[in-house]
């Protein structure tokens, strides 16, 4: 079965960049996207199609895909942005989900 | 979009079945993948399967024997049983919507909007 890899934790100060992770198999040839999850909440799509935003999801948000790593960054993360963020693709019918990253802004 | 709003029983013993509902306001079924995702307290997201209009249905192997996902379009219902549960399938429960638009012909899935989850908990 197909799998994705995420690093559990990354730790930024305000105003920097977050980067996130996600590995898998030839990942660069599907598509990747990217969900924030805050306590308590259902996710939130912030990436689609590796680097596109839905309506309403900051500019600071953006994402790329390559190889075997499809990456999103955050730059210049805010304090709201605290949470954990979760990678998906889709191999032969079956969504996959990554383990999730969790975002600490110091 | 729609709005999805889900409801079910909470609190289940070992070898019961799970049943919830999900209910779409704003949007017709058809066209669109339904779908069922669970996380486990403190863990990552999983996801159990989806139906779309026709009447198909796809599931995660891993759960394939025990998960039935189906819809009542005169009531703008899917919904999910799982049998057999036991300590393992305590999680909160989503459904979620997936934007076509998003998802390159149906090469993927975007799920744009999400119910607001439902505790279960499965315990003797």
């Amino acid at each position: 079965s197909y799998e994705l890899t995420q690093p559990p934790s990354v730790s930024v100060s305000p105003g920097q960049t977050a980067t996130f992770t996600c590995s898998g198999d030839k990942l660069g040839d599907r598509y990747s996207l990217w969900y924030q999850q805050k306590p308590g909440q259902p996710p939130v799509l912030v990436i689609y199609q590796d680097n596109k935003r839905p309506s309403g999801i900051p500019e600071r948000f953006s994402g790329s895909n390559s190889g075997n790593t499809a990456t999103l960054t955050i730059s210049g993360t805010q304090a709201i942005d605290e949470a954990d963020y979760y990678c998906q693709a889709w191999d032969s019918g079956i969504v996959v989900f990554g383990g999730g990253t969790k975002l600490t802004v110091l | 979009q729609p709005q999805l709003q889900q409801w079910g029983a909470g609190l289940l013993k070992p070898s019961e079945t799970l049943s919830l509902t999900c209910t779409v306001y704003g949007e017709s079924f058809t066209g669109y993948y339904w779908t069922w995702i669970r996380q486990p307290p403190g863990k990552g997201l999983e996801w159990i399967g989806e139906t779309i209009h026709s009447g198909g249905t796809n599931y995660n192997p891993s759960l394939k024997s025990r998960v039935i996902i189906s819809m009542d379009i005169s009531k703008n219902q899917f919904s999910l049983k799982l049998s057999s549960v036991t300590a393992a399938d305590t999680a909160v429960y989503f459904c979620a919507w997936s934007n076509p638009q998003y998802a390159v012909g149906g090469t993927t899935r975007a799920f744009e909007v999400w119910g607001q989850g439902t505790m279960v908990t499965v315990s003797s």
